[in-house]
């Protein structure tokens, strides 16, 4: 079957240190996989998107990067920050649609 | 750019009675536009695909007939939970899809269902 998993324990991070988010998938074969940002009680927010040939993306303090041969993505928040605090979703394209994962929680403590 | 709304945000309602809620992509053309429901600390589900003008494609498991979807317009879509009932208290988030070479979907603010 197919799945999409993300670590289920929130991670706790000091101010500044460097956080890093997990997303294995099976029995998929997304063209692109994208990582979300949801706050509590609001929808996702669309962070950044990199395509099965790009093998690093970033954007300011995040960088993703994507292993087709292992099925895995990480996400780093460098220099964390407070206001990182939030849960962390990655999705993949597949069949024209998008295949959340449940959401990896941050937590950075000043 | 490439904003999304919702209203309303908040929803309390009595079983048996229908809510709708609008969804509207802003500053965007959206001809296809999802809906998602999500339950406390899960994943998004999608429960079904909206093309303006044309009926809805939705998702395994989910009844049409309970959950109307109308799709007026390119910036307009909307779900009207029929005859609701406690269970389908939930977190329902829709999207729009801005279109192109990699299709990117930018959600709405989602609104909190409450059916007491």
């Amino acid at each position: 079957s197919q799945k999409i998993e993300q670590n289920s324990e929130a991670l706790n991070i000091q101010e500044g240190k460097t956080a890093t988010l997990t997303c294995n998938y099976t029995n998929y074969s997304p063209a692109y996989l994208q990582w979300y940002r949801q706050d509590p009680g609001r929808g996702p927010v669309f962070l950044l998107l990199i395509r099965e040939n790009e093998k690093e993306k970033r954007k300011e303090r995040l960088k993703v990067t994507f292993d087709t041969t292992l099925k895995q993505s990480l996400f780093h928040i460098t220099a964390s920050q407070p206001a990182d605090s939030a849960t962390y979703l990655c999705a993949l394209a597949a069949n024209n649609r998008l295949a959340f994962g449940k959401g990896n929680q941050v937590v950075v403590i000043p | 750019g490439a904003v999304v709304s919702q209203h309303p945000s908040r929803v309390i309602c009595k079983s048996g009675t229908s809510v709708k809620i609008e969804c509207r992509s802003l500053d965007f053309q959206a001809t296809t536009m999802f809906w998602y429901r999500q339950f406390p600390k899960q994943s998004l589900m999608l429960m079904a695909t909206s093309n303006e003008g044309s009926k809805a494609t939705y998702e395994q498991g989910v009844e049409k007939d309970k959950f109307l979807i109308n799709h007026a317009s390119l910036t307009l879509s909307t779900l009207t939970v029929t005859s609701a009932h406690p269970e389908d208290s939930s977190f329902y988030i829709c999207s729009g899809l801005l279109a192109g070479v990699t299709d990117t979907q930018y959600f709405g603010p989602g609104t909190r269902l409450t059916v007491l």
